[in-house]
């Protein structure tokens, strides 16, 4: 069974500071996705990045960064400088082929609520 | 980009009645479809896989009955909840995924509102 886990809630830092939100997955299946989605007070899921398991390189992408460890299945998420505007859930999900299952099917973790305080 | 439309984005229906939410895809065609369920302050929830032209697979303990989902072309998508209740409001949000090329990346719908009085 695939399972993700965000064990920090809520998280709230004041604007400017770095913060890094947690992700920690499992899946019996070697080729798998990782996701990373920004829910805002709208509700619309907003992607933010891929990762497949045989790509462990980390990314950048402008205040956004993203560590890839599979020794530790972690798939970590930082933002850098934090803004306002970056308050909101943010949610980490895996999709892979085990047990069966078809591509696809996202298996999403609890979800932190990021709250960037002026 | 991938654009996913939901309409309608907000409903309040009597219980006892059906509400249709649709689901499009506006500029791919999305073979494989999805549909979520998220309570506030919590994760999404699947409830069921919709692929064009075949029966959707719903997820254990969703009601097949209670949740007919309908995907009719390669654009578009509907969840019917039947007999709604009170327990049925929540938010739902359909996906659309482009398929292999993609990597299997879902664009998400704007969500949908229910709210059972």
């Amino acid at each position: 069974a695939q399972k993700v886990t965000q064990a920090q809630t809520e998280i709230s830092v004041v604007e400017k500071e770095d913060v890094t939100l947690d992700c920690v997955y499992e899946t019996r299946d070697t080729t798998y996705y990782l996701f990373w989605y920004k829910q805002p007070p709208s509700g619309e899921l907003v992607f933010l990045i891929r990762r497949n398991s045989f790509d462990e390189q980390n990314e950048i992408s402008g205040r956004y960064s993203w560590n890839f460890q599979k020794s530790t299945s972690s798939f970590n998420f930082t933002i850098t400088a934090s803004q306002v505007v970056d308050s909101a859930v943010y949610f980490c999900a895996l999709t892979s082929n085990a047990g069966g299952t078809s591509y696809g099917k996202l298996t999403f973790g609890q979800g932190t609520i990021l709250t960037v305080h002026p | 980009g991938a654009v996913v439309s939901q309409h309608p984005s907000w409903v309040i229906c009597k219980s006892g009645t059906s509400v249709k939410i649709e689901c499009r895809s506006l500029d791919f065609q999305a073979t494989t479809m999805f549909w979520y369920r998220q309570f506030p302050k919590q994760s999404l929830m699947l409830m069921a896989t919709s692929n064009e032209g075949s029966k959707a697979t719903y997820e254990q303990g969703v009601e097949k009955d209670k949740f007919l989902i309908n995907h009719a072309s390669l654009t578009l998508s509907t969840l019917t909840v039947t007999s709604a209740h009170p327990e049925d409001s929540s938010f739902y949000i359909c996906s659309a995924m482009l398929g292999l090329r993609s990597y299997y990346e879902q664009y998400f719908g704007p969500g949908t509102r229910l709210t059972v009085t």
